[in-house]
């Protein structure tokens, strides 16, 4: 059972937006940043988000993330074929200053 | 562009050590903190702990009483340690650059069997 909850599917057709929900508590979410990872089978994690919102070097700007409260997201608009993939969350927590993970959410485009 | 790339035994029996090593390259190790997360089969990723180049470290509560962190800097690496292993240690290992979930750089992670 992972500390932050994501919904374990996801789809879209070709140019559409998708978005993905995180959610978590005042102890991680609530008080720290949120960062998502996209995650191709078979493959290392790849930073996607940081900071809540802000996009590394190299990530197009059809991925975006925002954060409410104890809750986060990440949406993906104009959805294309290689963005099929795993979607983790992330934040800090409080409780034991370490990081905790999602549950994964698997994005497939239709 | 730093390169991460961990290195060890794949194949254990339960009740050994699982050690694994993460070299870093293209980068030094100095004032940085590194992370060691892992990832069974089907799931999601999971936190094991994470160690600051001066050798302060701190580990997830679940799996504290079986974990070492160590880093040498005069290699460029650090360590993972975790005792006693079982099928429940069985994962996809990721050694990763950064804290606070902020990661930008990771290895191409060490698959890590335990069966008898």
């Amino acid at each position: 059972q992972s500390v932050l909850t994501q919904p374990p599917s996801a789809s879209g057709t070709p140019g559409q937006t998708v978005s993905i929900s995180c959610s978590g508590s005042s102890s991680n979410i609530g008080s720290n940043y949120v960062y998502w990872y996209q995650q191709v089978p078979g493959t290392a994690p790849k930073l996607l988000i940081y900071s809540n919102n802000h996009r590394p070097s190299g990530v197009p700007d059809r991925f975006s993330g925002s954060k409410s409260g104890t809750s986060a997201s990440l949406a993906i608009s104009g959805l294309r074929s290689e963005d099929e993939a795993d979607y983790y969350c992330a934040s800090w927590t409080d409780s034991f200053s370490g990081p905790v993970f999602g549950g994964g959410t698997k994005l497939t485009v239709l | 562009q730093v390169q991460l790339q961990e290195s060890g035994p794949g194949l254990l029996k339960p009740s050994e050590t699982l050690s694994l090593t993460c070299t870093v390259s293209g980068g030094s190790i100095n004032s940085h903190y590194w992370t060691w997360i892992r990832q069974p089969p089907g799931k999601g990723l999971e936190w094991i702990g994470y160690i600051y180049y001066s050798g302060s470290s701190n580990y997830n509560p679940s799996l504290k009483s079986r974990v070492t962190i160590s880093v040498d800097t005069s290699r460029n690496h650090f360590s993972l340690k975790l005792t006693s292993v079982t099928a429940a240690d069985t994962a996809v290992y990721y050694c990763a650059r950064g804290i606070s979930a902020w990661y930008t750089s990771w290895g191409q992670g060490a698959p890590v069997t335990v069966s008898s």
